[in-house]
């Protein structure tokens, strides 16, 4: 199992430019998750899913967009890029049992807006 | 919301053990504690979790104050691959919100 993958790895982007990073898990999991780390901080929440088709937004949503088209892929979009989100982008995903939480990360996306 | 305190950082001597405290004096009763790590440039990746009892797993071992105010992670054996951050996590508000991760604990380990 390839477990949790995002494309692409690094990204430089200009300022008013989008882009679509792409998570993908082989897990069969249900709940999917997009995180951001700044330096020297720890994860923030953008956005998550509970199932395919269905999408909620976390600790720090504006600028973002997502969509679960698919249970396997989780897409996060920026519509204009400020450098304000220049950051490492995390996607996870999970299953969810008797209160216990596991989360499977990815690899991260690090973004560069000038 | 529960809440998590950890220190920002510990030092420790390779092949020694390791003990990383964290403080959940708000957690609830059936709550489980979870710890996760992330080495450096990657993303986290889950270490153990646990309720009542300690808990033993390959990478580690969970053990739980009688009070469940506090537990601390054991590496009984730190090795360099093991220098990361530790993050005690608190649990999510509820269904599958996700994980609230602190600064956590940066652990360095001298050959």
């Amino acid at each position: 199992n390839a477990g949790v993958t995002q494309t692409p790895k690094f990204r430089v982007l200009k300022t008013g430019q989008s882009m679509t990073l792409l998570c993908a898990q082989d897990m069969n999991h249900e709940y999917m998750y997009w995180y951001r780390q700044d330096p020297g901080m720890g994860l923030r929440l953008i956005h998550y899913s509970v199932g395919e088709g269905t999408t909620a937004k976390g600790e720090v949503p504006d600028g973002y967009n997502v969509s679960r088209l698919k249970k396997q892929n989780f897409l996060l979009g920026l519509e204009s890029a400020a450098p304000s989100q220049t950051s490492v982008y995390f996607c996870a995903s999970s299953y969810w049992g008797q209160g216990a939480y596991e989360q499977y990360f990815g690899p991260g996306t690090r973004l560069t807006v000038t | 919301d529960a809440k998590t305190t950890q220190p920002n950082s510990m030092e420790s001597n390779e092949e020694e053990p390791v003990h990383l405290p964290c403080n959940h004096s708000t957690i609830s009763g059936t709550d489980y504690i979870h710890w996760y790590r992330q080495l450096p440039s990657q993303g986290p990746e889950y270490v153990i979790h646990g309720l009542t009892s300690n808990v033993n797993n390959r990478m580690a071992s969970l053990a739980i104050a009688e009070d469940r105010k506090s537990s601390t992670l054991i590496l009984h054996r730190a090795t360099l691959r093991d220098a990361a951050v530790y993050y005690c996590i608190p649990p999510p508000g509820g269904g599958a919100d996700g994980l609230t991760f602190g600064k956590g604990t940066h652990l360095i380990i001298q050959p």
